[in-house]
């Protein structure tokens, strides 16, 4: 059973780099099974896709966001991370990280949430 | 960018069946399209109900079901229970590794 955590700063400045890392257990991110990637929701609002990422380093990112993001992935400490640049308050939300059976639009497993809030 | 469409908001009564749609903005969805659905209670984690139109996930009832339905995909709830209240959301698979969410729909058991 894989297990997600995010973790990484709550507050971030308007224009500044959010960055949140996703520590994945019970299972090894070099899987070939899975898709590693990041959803986010506004408070009070709906889902949204923000990227994913294969073990290999194949990428797959949001239009709307496909500048100012980066995923990425660290085999060696079985963890993967966010980067996104240039925030403003637009992008306060819950970032989940999660795990995509490959193949579908199965979202899986799913880390709590962490709550990123963008304000100076 | 085309828009996934799902009715804000719907209501059922306990025991009844509900059927919560998913379309586009523009042309239909398809099995191509991968259509999943998610459930989501307030301060919780989404969990997914079925993916690949028709897939039930891993412990999810057999009262909830995928299908296309005309030219959208559907969520149909049979039998409502009270904690069948929640946000649903409706998730496509748009193509060159873009996934789009709907807006979901807040599903009322009253």
């Amino acid at each position: 059973q894989l297990q997600l955590q995010e973790s990484g700063p709550g507050l971030v400045k308007p224009s500044e780099t959010l960055s949140l890392t996703c520590t994945v257990s019970g299972g090894s991110i070099s899987s070939s099974s899975y898709y590693w990637g990041w959803i986010r929701q506004p408070p009070g609002k709906g889902l949204e896709w923000i990227g994913s990422i294969y073990y290999s380093g194949s990428t797959y990112y949001n239009p709307s966001l496909k500048s100012r993001v980066t995923i990425s992935v660290d085999t060696s400490k079985n963890q993967f991370s966010l980067k996104l640049s240039s925030v403003t308050a637009a992008d306060t939300a819950v970032y989940y990280c999660v795990v995509k059976l490959l193949g579908t639009l199965n979202f899986d497993y799913w880390g709590q949430g962490t709550l990123v809030t963008v304000s100076s | 960018q085309t828009v996934v469409t799902q009715e804000p908001s719907f209501s059922v009564s306990p025991g009844g069946t509900v059927t919560l749609t998913c379309g586009l903005s523009s042309g239909s969805v398809s099995t191509s399209y991968y259509p999943s659905w998610y459930q989501q209670t307030p301060g919780q984690a989404p969990r997914t109900l079925i993916y690949s139109t028709n897939t039930r996930s891993s412990g999810v009832p057999d009262r909830f079901s995928g299908s296309i339905l005309g030219n959208k995909a559907a969520l149909t709830i049979t039998g409502a229970q009270a904690d069948d209240e929640s946000d649903y959301y409706c998730v496509l698979y748009m193509g060159s590794g873009n996934v789009v969410f709907g807006g979901g729909t807040k599903l009322t058991v009253l």
